[in-house]
């Protein structure tokens, strides 16, 4: 079986702060792991994806997310947000089963 | 634009009806995944389709049906419908079987029921 925690639902940050978005995983074999964002009114858009070799992977627009394997995690972070970052995040795994399983998703609510 | 296509956005119906949502995967894309989206059960993976046949299921209700196409398009149908199963439904759709686990999402058809 394959599970995601994102343990915070909502967080707001002021503009042009750092955010670490937090999501843990369980799965019994390895995994991929993946961050999606969804903009308001839209469909779920990949935002970044952990499949092997390097544990820190980076997105075009600023965020990284690593790959902790003892801690079965893979945090989201940006050192500096903007107002157009606001969005909610999910966080996905793909362990045994074909498909990807999703987190609760987190509210990122930058305020100006 | 992802390039999957669901229709209708919006549609509002009455307990106990039946509706039909309709998606249009990527040009080249064989697998197609329903998702459910609500308040209280955040993102549930319904059911996956590659290449016309079922592939893997998840949370889906009997009440719920879907299949895939020659043509590669789905359709969800749902049926008895309940006020719980007003929801966000979005479709998406991947090249292969989903070893990589890249989606690539519709917009979504959201489904009111009162």
């Amino acid at each position: 079986a394959q599970s995601v925690t994102q343990l915070d639902s909502q967080v707001p940050v002021f503009e042009e702060a750092p955010v670490e978005l937090r999501c843990n995983y369980s799965s019994s074999v390895s995994v991929y792991l993946f961050w999606y964002v969804q903009y308001p009114n839209q469909g779920l858009q990949l935002l970044l994806k952990y499949l092997s070799g390097s544990t820190l992977v980076k997105s075009i627009n600023g965020f990284e997310a690593e790959f902790n394997k003892s801690q079965t995690s893979f945090h989201l972070r940006k050192p500096s947000v903007h107002i157009s970052d606001t969005a909610e995040y999910f966080c996905a795994v793909k362990g045994s089963a074909r498909q990807l399983t999703f987190g609760s998703g987190t509210q990122l609510t930058v305020l100006p | 634009d992802s390039g999957v296509t669901q229709t209708p956005k919006h549609l509002i119906t009455a307990t106990g009806q039946r509706v039909t949502l309709r998606c249009s995967p990527r040009s080249g894309d064989l697998s197609v995944y329903w998702y459910q989206q609500s308040l209280d059960q955040g993102l549930q993976f319904l059911i996956q389709y590659y290449n016309g046949e079922e592939r893997a299921k998840g949370n889906i209700l009997e009440r719920f049906s879907a299949q895939q196409f020659p043509d590669l398009h789905s359709e969800l149908n749902l049926s008895s419908l309940e006020l719980g199963d007003s929801a966000l439904y979005f479709c998406a759709s991947s090249v292969s079987q989903g070893s990589s686990g890249e989606l690539f999402f519709g917009e979504g058809s959201r489904l009111t029921v009162l």
